[in-house]
């Protein structure tokens, strides 16, 4: 079973720049999650999705932030614009269940963002 | 406001003894806490739920305790390897936030041979 897929790897740019992060869950996982994960820190829940409708934004920087997930499936996350604080590592996570009640969270590799 | 703390120095030990981690947390009533494994450069990988009602979890060498009295998870390797090397995140389900994973900021564990 193929997990999930996270590009790119890694992505420099300038503060003020835009970026774009891609995410395929795992198939069939209805649940998408995107986490931030600041150096020395646990990740940070940004985003959920239920399909294509999102369940919890509450903590995602809307200014500047902002996350789709079309027909239920693959999510992009982007910055616009960046800034020096963004520097994180960020991660996309899919479950099977609605939420984590009972099941766990599948993490990709993660994406790196380094802001100059 | 809501915290999960975890040890922030790494834990050293040496090969073959017990790694024992804390975590502990204020201002949740977690219906379900779960353990994560994280390397270097990699995504968090699952390795035990426990849930509210459940005192221990075991999963070979891996066991997992919750007191909601305390307030308080422990997670234990026993017979360390050095392949158990490796940062170990805590993260809570609270009852109130369907599916909202909240994570500690893990503990650093080091087994030398």
């Amino acid at each position: 079973e193929a997990g999930v897929a996270q590009s790119p790897r890694y992505k420099i740019i300038e503060k003020r720049q835009s970026v774009a992060f891609w995410c395929n869950p795992i198939s069939g996982h209805a649940t998408l999650y995107w986490y931030q994960q600041i150096l020395g820190q646990g990740p940070k829940l940004l985003i959920q999705f239920q399909n294509n409708g999102v369940v919890d934004d509450s903590q995602l920087p809307k200014d500047r932030f902002s996350a789709e997930r079309l027909k239920g499936v693959d999510s992009t996350l982007k910055i616009q614009p960046a800034k020096l604080e963004d520097s994180a590592v960020y991660l996309c996570a899919s479950s099977a269940e609605s939420g984590t009640r009972t099941g766990e969270l599948f993490f990709g590799e993660g994406s790196r963002l380094t802001v100059l | 406001s809501q915290k999960i703390e975890q040890n922030s120095e790494a834990l050293n030990i040496q090969e073959g003894k017990t790694a024992t981690l804390t975590c502990n947390y204020t201002n949740y009533s977690p219906a379900y806490l779960q353990w994560y494994r994280q390397d270097p450069g990699r995504g968090p990988v699952f390795l035990l739920l426990i849930r509210e009602n459940e005192k221990e979890k075991r999963k070979e060498r891996l066991k997992v305790t919750f007191d909601t009295t305390l307030k308080q998870s422990l997670f234990h390797i026993t017979a360390s390897q050095p392949a158990d090397s490796a940062t170990y995140l805590c993260a809570l389900d609270p009852t109130d936030s369907w599916g909202k994973l909240q994570f500690g900021a893990g503990t650093q564990v080091v087994v030398t041979p």
